[in-house]
Order: structure tokens, then sequence, then C-alpha cells
């Protein structure tokens, strides 16, 4: 099992570029997540994912968007990216076992600076 | 909405000693889980401990063990025995359990980052 994997480990983008950054995993998860983390702080959540074809915002959702065409891949992307969107992002999944939500797994993350 | 807040940016211990991490949360909600995590360098969000609030037991793994004290909304980690390998930033998270509508979204303190001394 792979778990969480996300690509590209880092990525250096000019301001006004697009990019998407991708996650995948393995458990057949349904829930999914996307975090990032400015430096020194805590994460703080992107979007969510509850099962394919069902996504919503979570607490800093602007300047992003996502997709969940598949329960395996939770792709986030970039339009027109902007120096506040240097950060680490990271993505998570959770299982569900017997109705209640299981801690998350996260990928290793994606670095990602905007100049 | 629910905050978490991590008092001590900074911590430190020496080998073998214990050392306590502070977290304070709040909430409305009674239903809800709190987890610590623990980030080395390599940027990895690994899970130490999980706690759910309908528990008056505090949780322990190992050398990991919480004080949670519901009343006063807070959630301390104790590492017992500090190891070399325990430094890192340690992230209090909240996460709600009320009404099936939380789908486990994690809310995060701003971090502790721990150094321990040999």
């Amino acid at each position: 099992n792979a778990g969480v994997t996300q690509t590209p480990k880092f990525r250096i983008l000019k301001i006004g570029q697009s990019m998407t950054l991708q996650c995948t995993q393995d458990m057949n998860h349904n829930y999914m997540y996307w975090y990032r983390q400015d430096p020194g702080m805590g994460l703080k959540l992107i979007y969510y994912s509850v099962g394919a074809g069902i996504t919503d915002k979570g607490e800093v959702p602007n300047g992003y968007n996502v997709s969940r065409s598949t329960t395996e891949d939770f792709p986030l992307r970039l339009e027109l990216a902007a120096p506040s969107q240097t950060s680490v992002y990271f993505c998570a999944s959770s299982p569900v076992v017997a109705g209640l939500i299981q801690p998350q797994h996260f990928g290793d993350g994606t670095r990602l600076s905007i100049l | 909405a629910q905050t978490v807040t991590q008092s001590q940016p900074e911590m430190s211990v020496q080998e073998a000693e214990t050392v306590t991490l502070s977290c304070t949360y709040d909430t409305s909600e009674s239903d809800y889980y709190l987890f610590w995590y623990k980030q080395p360098p390599s940027r990895q969000m690994i899970l130490v401990i999980r706690q759910e609030a309908y528990k008056q037991q505090n949780a322990t793994e190992n050398r990991f063990s919480v004080n949670f004290q519901k009343a006063a909304k807070s959630f301390s980690l104790k590492i017992s025995d500090s190891q070399l390998g325990d430094a890192a930033m340690y992230f209090c998270a909240y996460s709600s359990n009320a009404g099936g509508t939380s789908y486990g979204k994690l809310t995060f303190g701003q971090g502790t980052i721990l150094t321990v001394h040999p």
C-alpha cells in the first residue's frame, strides 16, 4: 500500500500561472481533504470531499478549485497563482468504520513557491 | 467556529526527562475528538494520540499520554522518557463529531516546536 501520494513534492510557479496538485490514495477511503500550512503555522482546511462527485469548501477556499471524479483521486487546482499561496499543501484521507470517521492519513506534502 | 490554541511556541527538554505541551480549545459542542500530531523536519504528519470527548479516561500510547480536562477545555500532551527522535513540531487538533456533518474536518493549533537536548 502506498497510502496517500502527492505529486509534485516541490514546485516553483510564477505569479499568474496555473497548476494542479495531484493527490491519490489506494486505501479506498471515502473522505479526502486538502490543507495548507503556512510557515510556522498549523494546517488550514482548503476543501474536502466525502465521496466521488461531492466536494465542499473548507476554511480557506479562495483561489482554489477541486474535483473528485473517482474515489482515489482528489486534485487541487490553482488557477491564477498569487504570492499568498506560497505554502506547503497536504492531502489527507479518512476511512469510515462502523459509521465513525477514523483519523486522517496524510501525504508527504507539496512545497509550492510562487514568485 | 471552533478554535485551538497552543500557547507555547517552543519547548525544550533533556533526553530521558518528561515534558508537557499545552493546548486549549473552544467549542460549544459536546461530542468531538482531540488529537496530537507530530511533524518532524521531514514534514510528515504523524498521529501521536487521539482522545474521544465522551471518554473520561485519558488516552495513552506508550510514552505519550494526555491530560484531558473537558470542563476546562484543556488537552495537554505529556511525553515521558523523552528521546532525541521526539524532536519535532507538535500540533493539537480538534474534530467535531456532532450531528453527522463534521466530516472529520480538522482544526489545528499553531504548533509547539519541541527540542530535545542530549
